[in-house]
């Protein structure tokens, strides 16, 4: 079993459409939770953040961490065609340094 | 410079040839990762820098693969006689200490491609 696990889609939804992303994971000495974003040929750039368990929201976006069943969550309101791209979940804990990531959702949003 | 830079771009190369592949950080960001991905998986480890040490090399794949920092800046990812596994995006990424979570900035990567 690999320590986090991500469905990677494809997931495809009309403009608008309130979009649910997860990952889970097996190591308990996580404790930083982090959403990247990474359009085709670039690299990934951080969305969203939380450390332990709980939710934060910014803007369209909320992630929230629930560290009793190590599943975490992005969820995205009014969701726009910009928003097509790669979502990466990832995970830190223990060496502060080395990122843990999800395998990626593609996300098509179509207008 | 204003984000973390990667060269080239693009890589073909033939199997059992040499590559180098390069990265600047940002001004001041001690901390620099290499990373890669490849197709189908996630970004994987490969080492890590602080300064111009290496005190993370467990990602390394095989003694094929090699990296260097050098003046605290720059740094270098040398993958000797390449195979098609080899094939991937490898990304570099730099922050400004080794603790700071949510600080990585990645770069755009360089495609490998091992024919």
């Amino acid at each position: 079993q690999k320590e986090v696990e991500q469905d990677p889609g494809p997931l495809s939804v009309p403009e608008g459409a309130i979009v649910s992303l997860n990952c889970t994971y097996s190591n308990s000495a996580f404790q930083y939770f982090m959403w990247y974003r990474q359009y085709s040929r670039k690299g990934p750039e951080l969305l969203m953040y939380t450390y332990s368990s709980g939710n934060k929201e910014d803007g369209r976006f909320t992630a929230q961490v629930d560290k009793s069943s190590k599943y975490i969550s992005l969820f995205i309101r009014d969701s726009q065609p910009s928003d097509s791209a790669t979502y990466l979940c990832a995970m830190l804990g223990g060496s502060n340094y080395k990122l843990t990531f999800g395998k990626g959702t593609l996300l098509t949003v179509n207008p | 410079g204003a984000g973390v830079s990667q060269s080239p771009s693009n890589k073909v190369t033939e199997k059992g040839k040499d590559v180098e592949l390069r990265c600047d950080p940002i001004s001041g960001h001690t901390a620099l990762y290499w990373y890669r991905q490849s197709l189908g998986q996630g970004l994987e480890f490969l080492i890590y820098f602080q300064g111009n040490s290496a005190p993370d090399k467990s990602g390394l794949p095989s003694d094929r693969f090699s990296a260097e920092r050098t003046g605290g800046s720059v740094s270098t990812l040398t993958i000797q006689r390449t195979q098609q596994e080899d094939s991937a995006v490898y990304l570099c990424a730099s922050s400004l200490a080794g603790r700071d979570p949510y600080g990585y900035t990645f770069g755009s990567g360089t495609r490998l491609t091992v024919v």
